[in-house]
């Protein structure tokens, strides 16, 4: 089992569309959590942070579930740039930092 | 605020020779530094992290003698692709770390291609 899962999707929506995205983790350890945007051929970009008490900017809202281990995304009224690839991001702080990359869920918005 | 950048931002060399990668934080300290390799349509892999001043810790699987790392200063790291062949090949990206912070920043990437 991988440590950071992702459905890979595409998801293919309409412009104004709600989406979400879940993220599972399987080490309880982990302490960090981050939604990264990439465009293709460009490097990642942070989109939010992830806190246990959830988080909102703008259209997007973050939350963490630590009992279920999940984290997830979710994008309201959908925009054409947002089409991307979504990247989670879990970081465990034990002995030695540890930054896992979900493999990333692909995100078209269709017109 | 946050802005690290990468040089060359695409390379081509020949199968054999060895090719220089910087990364640098231009408004932050960055004790920390992150290089991560791409192939087309996967995922980012951590390739090897980065302190000022000591050794990179290299993943399982990833060669030290052949991807050589150097982070002289707080704002400076290189990576060395060294006798490189096609199947290095990929999208190098370095991220670093604010003092403190947890977030990573990323550079834009080197596009490396060996013939």
């Amino acid at each position: 089992r991988k440590e950071v899962e992702q459905d890979p999707g595409p998801f293919n929506v309409p412009e104004g569309a709600t989406v979400a995205f879940n993220c599972t983790y399987s080490n309880s350890a982990s302490q960090s959590f981050f939604w990264y945007r990439q465009d293709c051929r460009k490097e990642p970009k942070l989109l939010m942070s992830v806190y246990s008490s959830g988080n909102e900017d703008g259209r997007f809202t973050a939350q963490l579930n630590r009992a279920s281990q999940y984290i997830s995304l979710l994008i309201r009224d959908s925009k054409l740039s947002d089409s991307a690839t979504y990247l989670c991001v879990v970081t465990q702080y034990s002995s030695a930092s540890k930054i896992i990359f979900g493999s990333g869920t692909r995100l078209s918005i269709r017109p | 605020g946050a802005v690290v950048s990468q040089h060359p931002s695409w390379v081509i060399c020949k199968s054999g020779t060895s090719v220089k990668i910087e990364c640098r934080s231009l408004d932050f300290q960055a004790t920390t530094m992150f290089w991560y390799r791409q192939f087309p349509k996967q995922s980012l892999m951590l390739m090897a992290t980065s302190n000022e001043g000591s050794k990179a810790t290299y993943e399982q699987g990833v060669e030290k003698d052949k991807f050589l790392i150097n982070h002289a200063s707080l704002t400076l790291s290189t990576l060395t692709v060294t006798s490189a062949h096609p199947e290095d090949s990929s999208f190098y990206i370095c991220s670093a770390t604010d003092r403190g912070a947890y977030e990573q920043y990323f550079g834009p990437g080197t596009r490396l291609t060996v013939t």
